[in-house]
């Protein structure tokens, strides 16, 4: 079955580490987004990636940093400039073709130790 | 800015009870409104997407409606079950720029037997 893939489902992060959230797509999807999930707040945009190889801030992209080599793939890294990791992360997906919605991962949540 | 607002932020009824749950957005110009279930610790799972040229969708017993002149949603679910808890969030994609998803925070159904 086509889906998203997000992987560890657990992190646990100490001070100053960078760490890395893998998100991996068999959908064929040409967009893939992540999000992070804080309680009592609605899900907020890290990065965004419309095509491979580009990719644009979201609402707050600062102490995180994306690539997109693959179209499969869209891996995030929290840096140690991000001063409050610790959250609930949701990569997400869209289909450019046609009028379709988004497909969302089971989610990775960071904790910082 | 799109603005997305959620009401009312719980509820809790008896099973078998038919339920409404509100949706508003700030700005018109929408591409589609997607309502989504999440349960505790888990990612988003897709209900329905309602297009802009749309006024509602129907899956099984749920109807989502779609105003777009009053910047309005409805989530109608008929004969609710205990296993209908969750959070139920909508989010309206807008039109352009990655056409971002714009999340309300959601409204946490608990369904009693």
């Amino acid at each position: 079955d086509g889906g998203i893939t997000q992987s560890p489902k657990y992190l646990f992060r100490k001070e100053g580490q960078n760490v890395t959230l893998s998100c991996e797509q068999n959908l064929n999807h040409d967009a893939m987004y992540w999000y992070r999930q804080d309680p009592g707040q609605g899900l907020r945009l890290i990065y965004y990636s419309q095509i491979v190889n580009d990719f644009q801030k979201g609402d707050i992209a600062e102490g995180y940093s994306v690539s997109r080599e693959k179209k499969e793939s869209f891996p995030l890294t929290v840096t140690s400039a991000q001063k409050n990791p610790t959250a609930f992360y949701l990569c997400a997906s869209r289909s450019s073709q046609g009028k379709y919605g988004y497909t969302f991962g089971s989610g990775t949540r960071l904790t910082v130790v | 800015k799109q603005e997305v607002t959620q009401i009312p932020a719980a509820l809790s009824v008896p099973e078998g009870e038919n339920l409404v749950l509100n949706c508003s957005f700030t700005d018109s110009a929408i591409y589609n409104l997607q309502w989504f279930r999440q349960d505790p610790g888990k990612g988003l799972t897709s209900l329905l997407l309602i297009q802009s040229s749309q006024r509602e969708q129907t899956s099984g017993r749920l109807n989502a409606s779609l105003d777009k002149s009053s910047g309005r949603s409805t989530l109608y679910i008929a004969a609710s079950q205990p296993g209908d808890s969750a959070t139920y969030l909508c989010a309206a994609q807008v039109t352009g720029g990655g056409n971002k998803l714009t999340f309300g925070t959601g409204t946490q159904l608990k369904v009693e037997l």
